[in-house]
């Protein structure tokens, strides 16, 4: 069975400061994928960046980007110049070889940005 | 290009009533999915779509649960004798084409809260 794990509830970062959120995942499929979701105090989820566990290089998009370690089956998200506005639950998620490709997700992390 | 729209934002309702909420897809996404999402966790999956098709129901979705999708635009779930244990956000998220790695995109979710 696929399994996100999250360990860190809630993390301050200082404003233009970088911060790391971590993620580790279990699955025992050879092809999946990897997701970051931001979701405001407002509640709508908003797709950050994504990972193939085949790709070679890490992903990044504009100021995210995801530190993937396949073998420590980490997938670490990395916010730099963190905003006022980055304060949100982030969650980690994956999807395997399921042909729903459903998601299966983490606790979350609440980011709180310091001004 | 327009989100994934969910209605009502807010349903609040008494213990035993029946509710239905509605998502419209981005358009020309074939693939739709229902999450269940309770305070302090991620979201679950309850359900998903291709096209009209509900091809796979989540232990979750009890047999007061309803979800469709007829002519595989929007859908419908809804709620037969809501129970307390029912309060939760409700997330709709679509995507196109099939794999891993395709990102669901998120409506902002429906909030039931069961009185």
């Amino acid at each position: 069975a696929q399994k996100i794990t999250q360990t860190q509830p809630g993390m301050f970062v200082q404003e233009k400061e970088a911060v790391t959120l971590d993620c580790t995942y279990d699955t025992s499929d050879p092809s999946y994928g990897l997701f970051w979701y931001k979701q405001p105090s407002s509640g709508e989820m908003i797709f950050l960046i994504y990972q193939g566990s085949y790709d070679q290089q890490n992903a990044t998009e504009g100021r995210y980007s995801l530190n993937f370690q396949k073998a420590r089956k980490s997938a670490n998200l990395v916010i730099s110049a963190s905003q006022l506005g980055d304060s949100a639950m982030y969650f980690c998620a994956m999807s395997g070889m399921d042909s729903s490709y459903k998601l299966i997700f983490g606790s979350g992390t609440r980011l709180l940005v310091r001004p | 290009d327009t989100g994934v729209s969910q209605n009502p934002r807010h349903k609040i309702t008494k213990r035993g009533q029946n509710v239905t909420f509605r998502c419209d897809p981005i358009s020309e996404h074939n693939r739709l999915y229902w999450y269940r999402q309770t305070l302090g966790q991620g979201p679950e999956f309850l359900t998903y779509f291709q096209n009209e098709a509900q091809l796979e129901k989540s232990r979750l979705l009890s047999d007061r649960f309803s979800a469709e999708r007829p002519k595989g635009s929007f859908s419908t779930l809804e709620i037969q004798r809501t129970e307390q244990g029912d309060s939760a956000m409700y997330l709709c998220a679509s995507s196109f084409g099939q794999g891993a790695l395709r990102p669901q995109h998120f409506g902002d979710g429906t909030r039931l809260s069961i009185l």
